[in-house]
């Protein structure tokens, strides 16, 4: 069975460009999220979706944030326009079940993202 | 809030040296724990968890025991590899809103020389 995948691994933009990340959860799985590790600080929860809808965006930094799972398979993260803050390692996870504490979630390798 | 406090990095040790990471966490009612790990250019994988007070989680060595009274989820492992150099991240599961929530800590970097 093959494991969440992003892409790009790595990108590098100038600030005030646009950046779009993907996120291919595990197949079946209806739940998916982001999380966002700016360097040496904590992983710091984005947004959760369950199947197309958005459960939980509270972790969303700003309105240059999109993001967007349509059909509830793949989910994309739009960053328009970047911000030099907004350099990080962008990880996406996705779950079978969301309900319980005991859950586990499954991380991609995440995306390192530069803004020059 | 929710909270979580790890040691800070790096961690240096020599091959076969035994090895405790601390984490502490804040939260209210009855979260799980993890301890997740990031092997250089992979992603973060589950490395063991425990999901109610005294219980211990263990996998590749590694242990960690649910301290309700300390608040606590140390991890240790008692002869470390090279191969265990990585960062790892202590994290606590509660649910919210009927969802499980997350909470990670700031990661703690460990490398085993030989």
């Amino acid at each position: 069975e093959a494991g969440v995948t992003q892409f790009p691994s790595h990108s590098v933009i100038e600030k005030g460009q646009t950046v779009t990340l993907r996120c291919d959860p595990i197949s079946g799985h209806d739940n998916l999220y982001w999380y966002r590790r700016v360097m040496g600080k904590e992983i710091k929860f984005l947004l959760h979706f369950v199947k197309e809808s958005k459960q939980d965006e509270s972790g969303m930094p700003n309105n240059r944030f999109l993001a967007e799972r349509t059909g509830g398979t793949y989910s994309t993260l739009k960053v328009q326009p970047a911000e030099l803050e907004d350099s990080g390692v962008y990880f996406c996870a996705s779950s079978h079940q969301a309900t319980r504490s005991t859950d586990t979630q499954y991380f991609g390798p995440g995306t390192r993202l530069t803004v020059l | 809030g929710n909270s979580v406090t790890q040691m800070e990095g790096p961690v240096t040790l020599s091959e076969e040296a035994f090895l405790t990471i601390n984490c502490t966490y804040t939260a209210t009612g009855y979260p799980s724990l993890f301890w997740y790990v990031q092997y250089p250019g992979e992603g973060l994988q589950l490395l063991l968890k425990a999901t109610k007070a005294d219980d211990k989680g263990s996998n590749k060595g590694f242990e960690a025991t649910y301290r309700k009274e300390t608040t606590s989820f140390h991890l240790e492992k008692g002869s470390v590899q090279v191969s265990d150099s990585a960062v790892y991240f202590c994290a606590l599961s509660a649910t919210s809103g009927g969802y499980q929530k997350v909470t990670f800590g700031t990661g703690t970097k460990l490398q085993v020389i030989p």
